[in-house]
């Protein structure tokens, strides 16, 4: 079974603090993705990678960066957090390829006050 | 105008009837068509993909019109446990690895 892990389910920062999500996937996968998902918009996607030190912006990458230094791990990072980043992030994994299933993380519950 | 439309819902249905969702989307580029389910409080998993020729799944049956830009989900014989959200997905033949997903049809099947 994949399995795609995200280090937190829940977390509490304040405005302007520095704020890393990390998710690991353990099926040797090339392509890993980030998203948050609000009420009523859905999954959007702030950043991918297809490879290790490599990465494209999403649709929406404002306010977000990410670091991929080995394959298994993937991060996104807040440089100054805002409370219109509260939100949930799901974190995802694919094999190489354009059309591969995504499995998903539990996804990390952030709050930003 | 949003990529990949649904009506939010909820649709709210007895067990053993049966229910439709469709979703619409925007960009006729669109090659690769996909249904996830996702659970309350869970994270989104694959249900089925969609074939051009349309494609069943048990008690599940999903369709493409690429003339309408538009899919369907089908679900016979409604069971308490297919209650979750429903998402449409898409993706575009842009080497693109990413999906872009509609917001969800909540399905609640009752008693």
């Amino acid at each position: 079974d994949v399995k795609v892990t995200q280090s937190s389910r829940y977390l509490v920062k304040r405005t302007g603090e520095k704020v890393f999500l990390e998710c690991v996937q353990d099926m040797d996968h090339e392509n890993m993705f980030w998203y948050r998902q609000d009420p009523g918009l859905g999954l959007r996607l702030i950043y991918f990678s297809y490879d290790v030190k490599m990465k494209e912006k999403g649709d929406i990458p404002e306010g977000y960066s990410v670091s991929r230094e080995k394959k298994e791990r993937f991060s996104l990072i807040l440089e100054s957090a805002s409370t219109n980043q509260t939100s949930m992030y799901l974190c995802a994994s694919s094999l190489s390829g354009t059309y591969n299933e995504q499995f998903f993380g539990p996804g990390t519950r952030l709050t930003v006050l | 105008r949003k990529e990949v439309e649904q009506d939010p819902g909820p649709f709210n249905v007895p067990e053993g009837a049966t229910v439709a969702f469709n979703c619409t989307y925007s960009n006729s580029a669109s090659q690769s068509f996909f249904w996830y389910r996702q659970d309350c409080r869970k994270e989104p998993k694959l249900l089925m993909s969609v074939y051009s020729s349309g494609n069943e799944d048990g008690r599940f049956t999903a369709q493409l019109n690429r003339a309408s830009q538009y899919i369907s989900l089908l679900i016979r014989d409604s069971k308490l446990s297919d209650s979750a959200t429903y998402l449409c997905v898409v993706t575009e033949d842009t080497g693109r690895r990413a999906l872009t997903f509609g917001s969800g049809t909540r399905l609640q099947v009752q008693p």
